[in-house]
């Protein structure tokens, strides 16, 4: 069984805030790591795919780190707007499927 | 260019009988993926499949859940016998590649409610 773990479960910011969460995985076997965003009502949507230790990607104000020797990856929302507010999913993958931590809930406050 | 299709997006069963839930990938995408959401849970897998192939089911309960990808067609997650513990949202997601490298594309689910 794969442990994905993300931290906090959920977030309350105020519009214009910066913030940023955790996602823990196994540092061995490792393939890739996603993140997806996930509002309410909707469908999941893919904001990365990472494969590479040291791994930085963004899109916009939001961005994403990888470090696969010690099994971490951190997103992070660059002055949060109302319309970040959504959950946001991590997962991992070690070959042919991908294993979805419980994600983390942003709520952002005008 | 559809997206991941679901049908049906609601459906009620009582238990004993069958629910058959169908997912019509994205056009080109060859690889399709079943996940389940139980109440107040997260994603968790159930089965990969390629056309014709099913890769990985090692997260579908070995009783009473199949699920195929015919050459032509919707890839179909069947559940016979349900019982009240089979009420989830039932996800399906589609990607040209493995998931190595590839994102996945999501559908809107499929809620099951089990009578």
């Amino acid at each position: 069984i794969l442990n994905v773990e993300q931290s906090p479960q959920s977030l309350h910011v105020q519009e214009g805030d910066s913030t940023n969460f955790t996602c823990s995985f196994p540092s061995s076997n490792f393939y890739a790591l996603h993140w997806y965003r996930w509002e309410t009502a909707k469908s999941p949507e893919a904001l990365f795919v990472m494969t590479l230790n040291g791994d930085e990607k963004k899109k916009g104000r939001i961005s994403a780190t990888l470090n696969t020797k010690e099994g971490y990856s951190y997103l992070y929302i660059k002055g949060s707007q109302p319309e970040d507010s959504a959950t946001y999913l991590c997962a991992f993958s070690a070959g042919n499927m991908l294993t979805f931590g419980g994600g983390t809930r942003l709520m952002v406050k005008p | 260019n559809a997206g991941v299709m679901q049908n049906p997006r609601h459906l009620v069963r009582r238990r004993g009988q069958e629910a058959r839930l169908r997912c019509s990938p994205m056009k080109g995408h060859s690889h399709v993926y079943w996940y389940r959401q139980l109440p107040e849970e997260g994603l968790k897998f159930m089965v990969y499949l390629q056309k014709e192939n099913i890769i990985d089911e090692s997260g579908m309960p070995k009783e009473r859940f199949s699920a195929e990808f015919p050459k032509e067609g919707p890839s179909i997650l069947r559940i016979q016998q349900v019982v009240r513990g089979d009420s989830a949202a039932y996800f399906c997601a589609s990607s040209t590649d493995r998931v190595n490298t590839g994102e996945l594309f999501f559908g809107e689910g499929s809620r099951l409610t089990v009578l």
